[in-house]
């Protein structure tokens, strides 16, 4: 019974490279939603997937990041040309209509 | 806007002390209501939930939190903590209106003393 299982756990990224993180969600599941934590602070809502669409991205910046939920593989959260900002833990959750599993986590650093 | 309001930032009990942490929602109707604990590093574990019906919930570890309509508040408690308690909690609303999506208070660092 696997829940949702984000990849990587840890990412070290140079300012202005590419950070690419995968959550593939609870099977079955077809709503995915992807959240930032800066350090000290709260989650914040970032951007609601379904299945080959983007529902509500409007807790994402405007430039550099960009998300995925394709009909076969994982849904993807792209962030390019990083800077140290992005530092933060990324969680990604899948629901069903009423309740969200969140993943274990994406810790990116950029150095 | 919809918001869920978490006041106290710190708390610091004594191992064997009750425990309440607050959580207030700002929402039109009534939403789904939540619980999780962060421990440092971790990911996010879902102490208890509610969506209808008895409006005191009993979770794991220990833990139950009340609705309270009228307060629009969903409350967290433990009648003894432990110290393996200390962690971060966050109250969280699931939210209906057009998309389904979470909105999360900004988090209850608990600190427990020996």
């Amino acid at each position: 019974n696997a829940g949702v299982m984000q990849n990587p756990r840890h990412l070290v990224r140079r300012r202005g490279q590419e950070a690419r993180l995968r959550c593939s969600p609870v099977k079955g599941h077809s709503h995915v939603y992807w959240y930032r934590q800066l350090p000290e602070e709260g989650l914040k809502f970032m951007v609601y997937l379904q299945k080959e669409n983007i529902i509500d991205e409007s807790g994402m910046p405007k430039e550099r990041f960009s998300a995925e939920f394709p009909k076969e593989g994982p849904s993807i959260l792209r962030i390019q040309q990083v800077v140290r900002g992005d530092s933060a833990a990324y969680f990604c959750a899948s629901s069903t209509d009423r309740e969200a599993f969140f993943g274990q986590g994406t810790r990116l650093t950029v150095v | 806007a919809q918001s869920v309001t978490q006041p106290d930032i710190h708390i610091t009990v004594s191992e064997g002390a009750s425990l309440e942490l607050r959580c207030n929602y700002s929402y039109g109707a009534t939403p789904y209501l939540f619980w999780y604990v962060q421990s440092p590093g971790q990911g996010l574990q879902l102490l208890l939930k509610y969506f209808s019906g008895d409006t005191l919930v009993q979770g794991i570890k220990g833990f139950e939190a009340e609705f309270k309509r009228s307060q629009s508040s969903f409350n967290l408690r433990k009648p003894s903590v432990h110290w393996s308690d200390a962690a971060e909690y966050f109250c969280a609303v699931g939210l209906t209106s057009g998309t389904y999506k979470y909105i999360f208070g900004t988090g209850t660092r608990l600190k427990v003393l020996a």
